[in-house]
This record gives structure tokens, C-alpha cells and sequence, in this order.
């Protein structure tokens, strides 16, 4: 079945530090999802992404889509601690029912 | 708030016994999802219904099943239940089959 890994599993940075996360499916996806957990909460999403190659930021995050529509990448510029949670990606294949969540890298801001 | 509610919150109970689970979608979403997710654990899938039929599975237990009633809201049961199965449990609901996923609070089960 469709798998979908995350690196790293665990990050920690010291705040004003960029971090990324990377998404990586065992298949291509129609679109890619991404989703963040703060500690004690429920996921909460943040952003889609269709096109091939597409490209979108939310202030210092920037969400990039795959040209082969199998990958994507989340960067956070400046992290700050309020950034502290666990980032899934989730993708769904063409023909799929459902969405695939990856195992998710959780981010830790040190001050 | 995402506009979904769990309850219970928090269900504390024994190996062995069985538990119902319930979840009320946004308004006027039709997919409902169920998610397990254990300590440092990712989100595993359950199972998604839409608009009262079962529309996908995921890694469900034979010992666990769900149900989407007529006025969307849905139940998980799980029955039997082992150690192994404390958890959080979300569920999350969309307008759709695949659309963006909104979800609750969750249900912290705890199995002794």
C-alpha cells in the first residue's frame, strides 16, 4: 500500500533557526496535504498543494510541491516557539478514498 | 475549535471490556474519519465513512468496528480491549470524500 515517511522524525533548533521537514511518497499523489499538532492537541490543517512543482507560503512557512508530484518539503524561517509541534503531511493518491498521513516530524524551539 | 466534538474526553477502563466512541461532524460535513494515534506515535487510519457508508479502511482490528448514523454523527466500538489499545483517538470530518480534514479534540482512552 501507499506509504508516505517524513525526515526527520525529530528536530530540535534553537529559535531563529530555519527548519524543514520532508515528505516522501511511495507513489505519486493528486495533492498533498499538511497538517501541525501542537503538543496536548489535535492536528489542525495548514495548507494544500496540487500542481506539480507549486509553491505557497503562510508568512515564514513555505510549502513546496514536488515536479514529480511524489515529494514536498515545509520550511519555517526564524523558528520561533510558538513553531513547537509535531508537522504531518498527509497525501492522497489519484484514485485513493483516502488520505495517507506520513509519520510526521515533531519540532522542538529551544530558547 | 474545529466545529467537531468527541466524547467522552477521557474514558478510563479495563482489558477486556468495550467502549463506545462517539463523533458529531461539522455541520454540513459528510465524511467522518477515525484516527488512532499512541504515544509519539503517528496517525494511524481507521476508517472513513461518508454520508452513512463505509468508504474506507484502513488498519482496523477485527476488534473494532464503526458506524455513520443518519444524521452523520458517528461511533467507534472497540471491544476487548487490550493494554495495547490506549491511545488518543480523534476523529475528523470534510464536506467531501477527500477534502481537507477537520478534526476533534480527541479521546484519550486508557486501558488498565
Amino acid at each position: 500500500g501507499q506509504q508516505v515517511m517524513q525526515i526527520p522524525q525529530y528536530q530540535h533548533v534553537q529559535e531563529g533557526e530555519d527548519f524543514t521537514t520532508y515528505c516522501n511518497s511511495s507513489t505519486t499523489l493528486s495533492n498533498i496535504q499538511w497538517y501541525k499538532q501542537r503538543p496536548g492537541g489535535h492536528p489542525v490543517f495548514l495548507i494544500q498543494l496540487v500542481k506539480s512543482g507549486e509553491v505557497k507560503k503562510q508568512k515564514r512557512l513555505t510549502f513546496q510541491f514536488g515536479e514529480a508530484k511524489k515529494n514536498s518539503s515545509l520550511h519555517i524561517t526564524a523558528t520561533q516557539t510558538t513553531d513547537v509541534g509535531t508537522y504531518f503531511c498527509a497525501g492522497l493518491t489519484g484514485g485513493g478514498n483516502k488520505l495517507t498521513f506520513g509519520t510526521g516530524t515533531q519540532l522542538k524551539v529551544e530558547l | 475549535d474545529s466545529g467537531v466534538t468527541q466524547t467522552p474526553k477521557h474514558l478510563i477502563t479495563a482489558t477486556g471490556q468495550r467502549v463506545t466512541l462517539r463523533c458529531s461532524p461539522r455541520s454540513g460535513d459528510l465524511s467522518v474519519y477515525w484516527y488512532q494515534q499512541s504515544l509519539d506515535q503517528g496517525l494511524q487510519f481507521l476508517i472513513q465513512y461518508y454520508n452513512g457508508e463505509e468508504r474506507a479502511k484502513g488498519n482496523i482490528l477485527e476488534r473494532f468496528s464503526a458506524q455513520q448514523f443518519p444524521d452523520l454523527h458517528s461511533e467507534l466500538n472497540l471491544s476487548s480491549l487490550e493494554l495495547g489499545d490506549s491511545a488518543l483517538y480523534f476523529c475528523a470530518s470534510s464536506p467531501w470524500v477527500t477534502d481537507t480534514q477537520y478534526f476533534g479534540p480527541g479521546t484519550r482512552l486508557t486501558v488498565l
